[in-house]
């Protein structure tokens, strides 16, 4: 049982596409956070949310955490080939040192 | 902007060898962490450390492994013993301070190969 499931764990759309992707548990989070990672390398954090409803926006990335901290949703307004890579979103409902991390969902964007 | 840093990129190894994997944490952090993905999987927690401590390790990490803070910069992860399992990436972290709201950085990770 995964801690944190991602869906859908596979997208491909074309350029200037929106898209939604979305992060679920069933346990509560202090914070959730998101990152990118490009195949052979780590991840690289695109957002910290930590307050419940709390929404923040990344240029074309706009990151929503629910309201009871138990999930989160990224959404892509006009998806770009530079959008292309595996986003994960990670938390510890222990609120400690441990992050765990979703699958991921793997965005393939094509021109 | 500053950054995690790794070395080595890629380590190949013979099963029961001993490898170090050395990481500069961001400077003014104070929380460090080993985390490993196996080829496919998700990034699995491994380790956290905090004033010269293990603060937190998960089952992965075993009697194997171990960590250190040599000196003012590094932070290393050692397996004593490899296993061909133990083939991942291995990325090392850091934070400002503890969990809950604190954002952790990784760095570009080694590639690890137990033939």
């Amino acid at each position: 049982t995964q801690l944190l499931e991602q869906s859908p764990q596979f997208l491909s759309i074309q350029e200037g596409e929106n898209l939604t992707v979305y992060c679920n548990s069933s346990s509560v989070f202090s914070s959730l956070q998101w990152y990118r990672q490009e195949p052979g390398e780590g991840p690289v954090l695109l957002v910290t949310v930590v307050t419940g409803g709390e929404v923040k926006k990344l240029k074309r990335l706009t990151f929503q955490f629910g309201d009871a901290r138990k999930d989160s949703s990224l959404h892509i307004t006009a998806a770009q080939p530079g959008d292309t890579g595996l986003y994960l979103c990670a938390g510890d409902p222990n609120s400690g040192y441990a992050l765990n991390f979703g699958k991921g969902t793997s965005l393939l964007v094509t021109p | 902007e500053p950054e995690v840093t790794q070395t080595p990129s890629h380590q190949v190894t013979q099963m029961g060898q001993e490898v170090i994997l050395r990481c500069v944490p961001i400077s003014n952090h104070l929380y460090f962490y080993w985390y490993r993905q196996i080829l496919g999987q998700k990034v699995e927690f491994l380790v956290s450390f905090y004033n010269n401590e293990i603060s937190e390790k998960s089952e992965i990490f075993d009697d194997q492994f171990s960590v250190e803070r040599p000196d003012g910069s590094n932070f290393t992860l050692k397996i004593r013993s490899t296993k061909l399992e133990d083939s991942a990436m291995y990325f090392c972290a850091s934070s400002e301070s503890e969990g809950g709201a604190e954002t952790q950085y990784f760095g570009p990770g080694t590639r690890l190969l137990v033939l």
